[in-house]
């Protein structure tokens, strides 16, 4: 079993709104990971946990707020977000966080009015 | 500055025939490599992934090329089929200058695939 849920599917919030995106994953993976994805474009890295612990943050502006509860669950919570972070929101896992293949779930599709 | 890019954005082929999607990468640090394939609407699935100590690595229908000398990667997908439409994604391991790897992945830009009945 190689899946990574992701909820909601889909997410119009306005700049005002908080929300959260929620990730699981089943397989024991002890790194998870958030990448944000434009249109036509690669998915770039926001953040990284390795077991429970916040690993790299990439420069990510503070409106975007990561929880790893435990070993199995990672949110992203959003807060006065701007329309240029519409986009897709993917969570990974990955056995380890060093030279392990990263397993993506179907991401969340987000919009910012 | 490193980068890991690919030389064609699209690809057209024909049902049935063999498909070679290209990626070249600039670090020679780099010692992981992962392609990935994604569909509209979908998260990136993985496909198939090479270390740098192997030239080639194949799975079922694919082969993945590895050329240190030249710093390029290559994905060969035989008898191509519509389902195998999507967007593919190399993705580079990238080691820090002291030679630990991160665990970062860098991905390319991708590489559009049609495949026409």
């Amino acid at each position: 079993d190689t899946e990574v849920t992701q909820t909601p599917k889909h997410l119009v919030m306005g700049m005002t709104n908080k929300k959260s995106l929620k990730c699981e994953q089943h397989m024991g993976h002890r790194a998870m990971y958030w990448y944000k994805q434009k249109a036509k474009k690669p998915p770039e890295l926001m953040f990284v946990y390795s077991y429970e612990k916040l690993s790299i943050n990439e420069s990510v502006p503070s409106r975007f707020s990561p929880e790893c509860p435990n070993s199995s669950l990672l949110n992203l919570h959003l807060h006065a977000l701007q329309p240029e972070d519409s986009a897709l929101y993917l969570c990974a896992s990955s056995q380890d966080f060093e030279q392990e293949t990263q397993y993506f779930g179907p991401g969340t599709r987000l919009l910012v009015l | 500055g490193e980068s890991v890019g690919l030389h064609l954005p699209t690809l057209s082929v024909q049902e049935g025939d063999n498909s070679i999607i290209n990626c070249a990468y600039s670090n020679s640090a780099s010692d992981y490599f992962i392609w990935y394939k994604q569909e509209s609407g979908k998260g990136p699935q993985f496909i198939i992934d090479i270390r740098s100590n192997m030239d080639k690595r194949q799975g079922q229908r694919v082969t993945v090329l590895l050329n240190k000398t030249v710093k390029h990667l290559s994905l060969q997908i035989a008898a191509t089929q519509p389902g195998d439409s999507a967007v593919y994604f190399c993705a580079e391991c990238r080691s820090n200058a002291g030679g630990t790897s991160y665990g970062k992945l860098t991905f390319g830009q991708g590489t559009i695939l049609t495949v026409h009945p």
